[in-house]
């Protein structure tokens, strides 16, 4: 069975800061690792994922994650923060035995941006 | 494209009155799923489906019923409405439900059953 847990379920960062986000799963075989951002009434959007081949993965809105299998970690960072940066963000991992799709998600972060 | 699309984005229910909620991707996707989202716990898969005619449960299906007639439409259907239904209910699409495939979400729906 696969999870995924994320360390903290509220972040405060000043603007211009980095932004940190905490991602460990567990999995039996090979995963891939997805980011999701939700910003306030809205639905989940994709940040970035991995599936094979380079670890370090660029995303959209300057994010970017880097698989480490040894660490169990697919763990989301921003080098300078932006008050738009102000959003929920859900990590998930998929790639169970049955191969198909089916997606596991922690429990979220929110992110709070300060001026 | 629309992408995925669903109606109605507010609803209070009174305890025990029944409603469908209605989901529709013009991505062309085969695999659709229904999820919830209640504070602090992430989200909940409800049920899925992986081509029209054919759905399955998820983690937790109990009091919902889904339907696929069409590749395009995912309704979830709730019968005898209680409190603990009260969430938000996302559904989402992906094209073929391989391990990597991207899900594609709608906006939701928020339910208030009281």
């Amino acid at each position: 069975a696969q999870s995924v847990t994320q360390l903290g379920s509220h972040v405060s960062v000043s603007e211009g800061a980095l932004v940190l986000l905490r991602c460990n799963y567990s999995s039996s075989v090979p995963p891939y690792l997805f980011w999701y951002v939700q910003y306030p009434n809205q639905g989940l959007q994709l940040l970035l994922k991995y599936t094979t081949g380079a670890t370090l993965v660029k995303g959209i809105n300057g994010f970017e994650a880097e698989f480490k299998k040894s660490e169990t970690s697919f763990h989301l960072t921003k080098p300078s923060a932006h008050m738009s940066d102000a959003a929920e963000y859900f990590c998930a991992v998929s790639g169970g035995s049955d191969s198909w799709g089916k997606f596991q998600f922690g429990a979220g972060t929110q992110v709070v941006v300060t001026p | 494209n629309a992408g995925v699309t669903q109606t109605p984005k507010f609803r209070i229910l009174k305890i025990g009155q029944s409603m469908t909620l209605q989901c529709t991707q013009d991505m062309n996707h085969n695999y659709m799923y229904w999820y919830r989202q209640d504070p602090g716990m992430g989200l909940k898969l409800i049920y899925y489906s992986v081509g029209a005619g054919i759905t399955d449960k998820g983690e937790v299906p109990n009091g919902y019923n889904v339907s696929r007639s069409t590749t395009e439409d995912f309704p979830l259907r709730l019968e005898l409405a209680a409190p603990s239904q009260t969430s938000v209910y996302f559904c989402a699409s992906s094209y073929l439900g391989r391990g990597g495939d991207e899900q594609y979400f709608g906006p939701g729906t928020r339910l208030t059953v009281t």
